[in-house]
C-alpha cells in the first residue's frame, strides 16, 4: 500500500496569508494524485486533480505542483472560507489518502 | 449538475452485511466515468474501498477485498456496495462518488453514517 503523509497536521494561519501544504508518498505515484477540500459536515470537494490540474470552478489562488513523491498545494491569499480540512489522494496505485492538514484560524 | 444519494441503512448489528445503495441524479451511470465508494472515520481518515465501471469492471482496496461485492445496475442509475461480517472498526460514514480516470473524485453525495452496534 502507498502510504500518503501529510504535513503539517494543523496550520494556523491569518486571512490573506499565503499557506503551503505538503503531502508526500512512500514510493512515486507519478503526478496521479488529487488534494480536496472538507468542511464540517460536507464530503470532500475536489480541488486539484493530476497534480496540478485545478478542478471545474476553482479561484486560481489554489494551485498544486509536484511529481514523483513530493507534493505541494498552495493557496495565495487565504480567504474566510478557505478554513477547512485538505486531503491529498493517490490514484496511481489503488487509491489511498492523506491523514489531512487542518487550516484554521490563528 | 450531477447528484449522488446513498441510502441510508443506520445501524447493523455485527456480523451481519452492511448494503449501501447510491444513487445518481443529472449523469447517466452509463458513461465514461467510474462510481466508487469511500469510507471516512476519526481514527482512520479517508479510506477508498471499491470502484466499478459501467461496464461491471470493478477493483478493491486489497485490505477489504475479501469482505466487499460492488455492483451496478445501469436500468437504476444505481451502484451498490455490500461488506459482509462487519464489526464495530467498519463505523464510518459511507460516501459514494464519481471519478473521472486520472483526476479524482469530482462529484460526492452526502453521506451516510453506518454505526455497527449491538
Amino acid at each position: 500500500e502507498i502510504v500518503m503523509t501529510q504535513s503539517p497536521a494543523t496550520l494556523s494561519v491569518s486571512p490573506g496569508e499565503r499557506v503551503t501544504l505538503s503531502c508526500r508518498a512512500s514510493q512515486s505515484v507519478s503526478s496521479s494524485l488529487a488534494w480536496y477540500q472538507q468542511k464540517p459536515g460536507q464530503a470532500p470537494r475536489l480541488l486539484i486533480y493530476d497534480a496540478s490540474t485545478r478542478a471545474t470552478g476553482l479561484p486560481a489562488r489554489f494551485s498544486g505542483s509536484g511529481s514523483g513523491t513530493d507534493f505541494t498545494l498552495t493557496i495565495s491569499s487565504l480567504q474566510s472560507e478557505d478554513f477547512a480540512v485538505y486531503y491529498c489522494q493517490q490514484y496511481n496505485k489503488w487509491q489511498t489518502f492523506g491523514q489531512g492538514t487542518k487550516v484554521e484560524i490563528k | 449538475q450531477v447528484q449522488l444519494q446513498e441510502s441510508d441503512p443506520g445501524l447493523v448489528k455485527p456480523s451481519e452485511t452492511l448494503s449501501l445503495t447510491c444513487t445518481v441524479f443529472g449523469s447517466s451511470i452509463n458513461s465514461g466515468y467510474y462510481w466508487g465508494w469511500i469510507r471516512q472515520t476519526p481514527g482512520t481518515g479517508l479510506e477508498w474501498i471499491a470502484n466499478i465501471f459501467h461496464s461491471g469492471t470493478s477493483y478493491y482496496n486489497p485490505s477489504l477485498k475479501s469482505r466487499v461485492i460492488i455492483s451496478i445496475d445501469t436500468s437504476k442509475n444505481q451502484f451498490s456496495l455490500k461488506l459482509n461480517s462487519v464489526s464495530v472498526a467498519d463505523t464510518a460514514v459511507y460516501y459514494c462518488a464519481r471519478g473521472r480516470q486520472a483526476s479524482g473524485y469530482d462529484s460526492w453525495g452526502q453521506g451516510t453514517l453506518v454505526t455497527v452496534s449491538s
